[in-house]
């Protein structure tokens, strides 16, 4: 049973240009959360997204930052336009249907975006 | 407010000694998870432990432990006979219902060097 799947690993990407990033849950869960791990700042959390559906985007930034899971697919993270202070490390994680932390939280890789 | 506090920003070790790291955390809920996270230098997320805010009983896996203290709010890593292997960035988090239950306030880490 493959664990939670984010790619790219690493992504390069101009100030200016897009990043997408991608996150595959686990088998099985519908839940999926994404959080961003800056330089001095530590962990944080971003957005929370059941299918078809943003629960929470209390920690989005309020531009040029969107989140999608749609009912078919990866889930989605998107950032326009990208600026330096966007490089970081990107982690996504999922759970089953309830959300509830009694059935885990596993995180995937990561993605690591810079912005030169 | 929920909040996580890793006191020891780094800690250096001989290889074979033990090591505690401190985690204190601060919640207003009587329902809550405690957890740690390993980040080795290549950045991947490692899902450590989740311990809940009635299981007091402490915890041992191999050359790990964990000290759980309602009483002084800390939830305390313990490595035993330390090896190269274990240096790496490790995070206390947690998660109650005021954060909606499923997202993880983390600390800002604790960086281990162990030296052979």
């Amino acid at each position: 049973n493959a664990g939670v799947m984010q790619n790219p690993r690493h992504l390069v990407r101009r100030r200016g240009q897009e990043a997408r990033l991608r996150c595959s849950p686990m088998k099985g869960h519908s839940h999926v959360y994404w959080y961003r791990q800056l330089p001095e700042e530590g962990l944080k959390f971003m957005v929370y997204l059941q299918k078809e559906n943003i629960i929470d985007e209390s920690g989005m930034p309020k531009e040029r930052f969107s989140a999608e899971f749609p009912k078919e697919g990866p889930s989605i993270l998107r950032i326009q336009q990208v600026v330096r202070g966007d490089s970081a490390a990107y982690f996504c994680a999922s759970s089953p249907a309830s959300g509830k932390f009694s059935y885990g939280y596993t995180f995937g890789s990561g993605t690591r975006l810079t912005v030169v | 407010a929920q909040k996580v506090t890793q006191a020891q920003t780094e800690i250096s070790v001989v290889e074979k000694e033990d090591v505690t790291l401190d985690c204190v955390y601060e919640t207003r809920d009587t329902t809550y998870y405690l957890f740690w996270y390993k980040q080795p230098p290549s950045g991947e997320l490692v899902f450590l432990i989740r311990r809940n805010s009635f299981d007091e009983q402490n915890e041992i896996s191999g050359r790990y432990s964990w000290n759980f203290q309602k009483s002084t709010s800390s939830f305390n890593f313990t490595i035993t006979a330390s090896q190269v292997v274990d240096s790496a960035v490790y995070f206390c988090a947690l998660a109650d219902s005021g954060a909606g239950s499923y997202q993880l306030t983390f600390g800002k880490g604790t960086k281990l060097s162990v030296i052979p």
